[in-house]
C-alpha cells in the first residue's frame, strides 16, 4: 500500500524558512516522479514543485519560483520541500504527492504551515 | 497561465441522480504527444483529495463506474451518474500540458 506521510510543518514568521519532509513507503520510490501541492485555508488545489524520480530535474510555477526547492534522498525514501523567505500567502496545507497514471495519483494526509507574526 | 473554469460552482443533487460538472480551459489541453493530460479530483469533507480520472476518461484504480469523464480540446465534463452520499465534496478539475501545471476552483456536489 503507498503511504505518503509528511511532517514539519507548524507556525513561522514572516520571512523566515521552514522545511517539509515526506517518508514514502508501499513503492519503489526512485522509480517515481513527485511533487508538492498546496491548499490555502478554505481554498483550492495550487501545485507548488515536481522533481523527477533521480531527482535531476525540478519545475515550479512563478509564485514560489526562487524561493522553494523540491529535493529528495532515494536512500532514504524521502521528499524534502525547503521554503524560504515566506509570505502570508503560503499558508496552506502542503501535500506530498506521487506520479501514478495521474500527475497526483496518491496523495499524503497534509501538514499544516502557517506564517504568521 | 492556463486558465481551469468550472460550472457550476456548486451543485445540489438528489441521490440516485445524475450530476454533470463542465471545465474549460483557456488553451487546449491536447499535447504535441497527441496525449490530453486532464484530470479530475474528489476532495471529500476532511480528506485528501484523490485521483478520481486521468487522461480525460480513465477511471483510476478503484473508481466506480458511475464516474465518466469525456471531452476534447478546450471542454470537458464529469457525469457522475447514480450519485451516492459518499460522492459529495469538492470536484476539481486539473491540467498538466502546459506549465504552469493549474486546478480549476472546484466545485462543490452537496445531497438534497
Amino acid at each position: 500500500e503507498v503511504q505518503l506521510v509528511e511532517t514539519g510543518g507548524g507556525l513561522v514568521q514572516p520571512g523566515r524558512s521552514l522545511k517539509l519532509s515526506c517518508v514514502a513507503s508501499g513503492f519503489t520510490f526512485n522509480n517515481y516522479w513527485m511533487s508538492w501541492t498546496r491548499q490555502a485555508p478554505g481554498k483550492g488545489l495550487e501545485w507548488v514543485a515536481s522533481i523527477t524520480n533521480s531527482g535531476g530535474s525540478t519545475y515550479y510555477p512563478d509564485s514560489v519560483k526562487g524561493r522553494f526547492t523540491i529535493s529528495r534522498d532515494n536512500a532514504q525514501n524521502t521528499l524534502y520541500l525547503q521554503m524560504n523567505s515566506l509570505r502570508s500567502e503560503d499558508t496552506a496545507t502542503y501535500y506530498c504527492t506521487r506520479l501514478g497514471r495521474g500527475w497526483f495519483a496518491y496523495w499524503g494526509q497534509g501538514t499544516l504551515v502557517t506564517v504568521s507574526s | 497561465d492556463v486558465v481551469l473554469t468550472q460550472t457550476p460552482v456548486s451543485l445540489s443533487v438528489t441521490l440516485g441522480d445524475q450530476a454533470s460538472i463542465s471545465c474549460r480551459s483557456s488553451q487546449s489541453l491536447e499535447y504535441s504527444d497527441g496525449y490530453t493530460y486532464l484530470e479530475w479530483y474528489l476532495q471529500k469533507p476532511g480528506q485528501s483529495p484523490q485521483l478520481l480520472i486521468y487522461g480525460v476518461s480513465n477511471r483510476f484504480s478503484g473508481v466506480p463506474d458511475r464516474f465518466i469523464g469525456s471531452g476534447s480540446g478546450t471542454d470537458f465534463t464529469l457525469k457522475i451518474s447514480r450519485v451516492e452520499p459518499e460522492d459529495l465534496g469538492v470536484y476539481y478539475c486539473f491540467q498538466a500540458t502546459h506549465d504552469p501545471l493549474t486546478f480549476g476552483s472546484g466545485t462543490k456536489l452537496e445531497i438534497k
